[in-house]
C-alpha cells in the first residue's frame, strides 16, 4: 500500500515569507507526528495528533509554527515569517496506536528540505 | 539531558564483516521501546528493529540483531555480514511510557568498503 507522502520535496523561500507544508499519512493510521531533521543531526520531535487534535505539541520551538489535522487524516505544518535557522528536513511520521505498547512503530514519509533564503 | 547517546559519529567496516553501533539511553520509566533507524543519502527513515524494555530476548531481525543490556541502559545496534547498501546514517531511539514521541540521537554513519 501508499507509504507516507510529503509535499513538496523542496521548499525555497525568502526570509519572513509564509510557507506550508503538507503530510498524507498512511491510510487508517491515527497518530501523525512532525519532526525537523537539521543537517547532521537526529530528528527532532515537534508535534503529535491522535486523530484531529494535537496530543502533544511541546516541540514547537515557538508560536511561528502551527500545525492542523482538520479531518484526522491530512496535516498541514504552517511556518510564519521564516527565519533562516528554520532552514531544515521536516519529516512527517504516521503509526497505529496499539494501548499498552511501547511499540507504535512510526512510518517515516521522505521529508520536505525547506531553504530559507 | 540527552535521553539517546550515541558516541560514534562515523564507522568504517569491510564488507561481510560486522559492525556494532552503540547506543546509550537515559529514562526513569520502567517501560520504554527503544529502535534503530536506517536513513540512507536518499533521506528517508527506515524501520530496522525494535526492543521493549520487558522483553526477555534480544530482538533480532535478518542481518539486525539488539544487543539489549538494561542494566547498563545499552542498546547497541549488530549488522551482520555488511553489505555496500548497508552504507547509511544510523539512529537510535525511545519512546517513554505513555508517551509516543520518539527522541533520537545524533546518529552513526556507516560506510562500508569493497
Amino acid at each position: 500500500g501508499a507509504g507516507v507522502s510529503q509535499t513538496p520535496s523542496n521548499k525555497v523561500t525568502e526570509k519572513g515569507k509564509y510557507v506550508e507544508l503538507r503530510c498524507d499519512p498512511i491510510s487508517g493510521h491515527t497518530a501523525l507526528y512532525w519532526y525537523r531533521q537539521s543537517l547532521g543531526q537526529g530528528p527532532e520531535f515537534l508535534i503529535y495528533f491522535q486523530g484531529t487534535g494535537a496530543a502533544d505539541d511541546s516541540g514547537l520551538p515557538n508560536d511561528r509554527f502551527f500545525a492542523v489535522r482538520p479531518e484526522g487524516s491530512v496535516s498541514t505544518l504552517k511556518i510564519q515569517r521564516t527565519e533562516r535557522g528554520d532552514s531544515a528536513v521536516y519529516l512527517c511520521a504516521s503509526s497505529l496506536i496499539w494501548e499498552d505498547s511501547s511499540y507504535n512503530e512510526q512510518f517515516f514519509g521522505p521529508g520536505t528540505r525547506l531553504t530559507v533564503l | 539531558a540527552q535521553k539517546i547517546t550515541q558516541t560514534q559519529p562515523g564507522m568504517f567496516v569491510q564488507e561481510k564483516e560486522a559492525v556494532t553501533l552503540d547506543c546509550t539511553y537515559d529514562t526513569s520509566d520502567p517501560s520504554y521501546g527503544l529502535f534503530w533507524y536506517k536513513q540512507p543519502s536518499s533521506g528517508e527513515m527506515i524501520f530496522l528493529i525494535y526492543q521493549g524494555s520487558y522483553d526477555q530476548q534480544n530482538a533480532t531481525e535478518g542481518r539486525y540483531s539488539l544487543n539489549f543490556q538494561k542494566a547498563r541502559k545499552s542498546a547497541n545496534l549488530v549488522i551482520s555480514a555488511s553489505q555496500l547498501g548497508d552504507s547509511a546514517m544510523y539512529f537510535c531511539a525511545m519512546r517513554e511510557g505513555d508517551d509516543y514521541k520518539l527522541s533520537f540521537g545524533a546518529g552513526t554513519t556507516v560506510t562500508v568498503r569493497a
